[in-house]
């Protein structure tokens, strides 16, 4: 019964091709986000939704689109990937105040 | 804007010793302040928070932090380190009505047989 989950746990991928990493929470949160670790383990945050509706948009590149199909879930679709954006991406949601995370993504761009 | 500064991005301590990670915060409203640890390959874990009240919080695994209002600082400490508690450290800051957590640059606890 994991909280927040996300999927895959590893995406390899080459420059330029266009991937998305899903992510599910079972804990009846109304606000998820999205978060980006860098490689000296620095933490972002990039977007956040709240009940399906996008209220934190951090300078994010374009090419990154967060997508909300219900609030138990948040998707994240990489566009045009880019050597740049290789990280580990975490995905996390809240109700109140203390935020739960999943277990992150590892993407690496070749 | 709310921001938060760990002290020391390393920090090494000997199995038994005191665990004592430094966290100082800047925020022009009440703060609420966290401890996450990240274990290698994994996602963050909440360790620790303070919202309002006590100011002495008490997490999981033994440790324990201090909200001090007049120094700005959330300083996490445990009186007995566990070569279990090797991992990295992060402080965030929010504050109510902003959605948006700040995490500090995180700091890595080593612990020497």
């Amino acid at each position: 019964d994991t909280a927040v989950s996300q999927t895959p746990k590893y995406l390899v991928t080459q420059m330029g091709n266009d991937k998305s990493i899903k992510c599910e929470q079972n804990l009846g949160h109304d606000t998820m986000y999205w978060y980006k670790q860098d490689s000296k383990k620095f933490l972002k945050i990039m977007f956040s939704y709240n009940n399906k509706e996008l209220i934190i948009n951090e300078t994010v590149p374009n090419r990154f689109s967060p997508k909300s199909p219900d609030k138990a879930h948040l998707n994240l679709h990489i566009n045009s990937l880019e050597l740049g954006d290789s990280a580990v991406y975490f995905c996390a949601s809240s109700q109140e105040r203390e935020q739960y995370f999943g277990p992150g993504t590892r993407l690496t761009v070749t | 804007a709310q921001s938060v500064t760990q002290l020391g991005s390393h920090v090494s301590v000997s199995e038994g010793a005191l665990v004592l990670l430094r966290c100082n915060y800047s925020s022009s409203v009440p703060p609420y302040l966290f401890w996450y640890v990240q274990y290698p390959n994994q996602g963050l874990q909440l360790l620790l928070k303070y919202t309002t009240g006590a100011t002495l919080v008490k997490g999981i695994n033994g440790f324990e932090a201090e909200f001090k209002k007049s120094e700005t600082s959330f300083h996490l400490t445990k009186p007995s380190a566990h070569m279990s508690d090797a991992a990295e450290y992060f402080c965030a800051v929010k504050v109510w009505g902003n959605e948006k957590l700040t995490f500090g640059t995180g700091t890595r606890l080593t612990i020497i047989p």
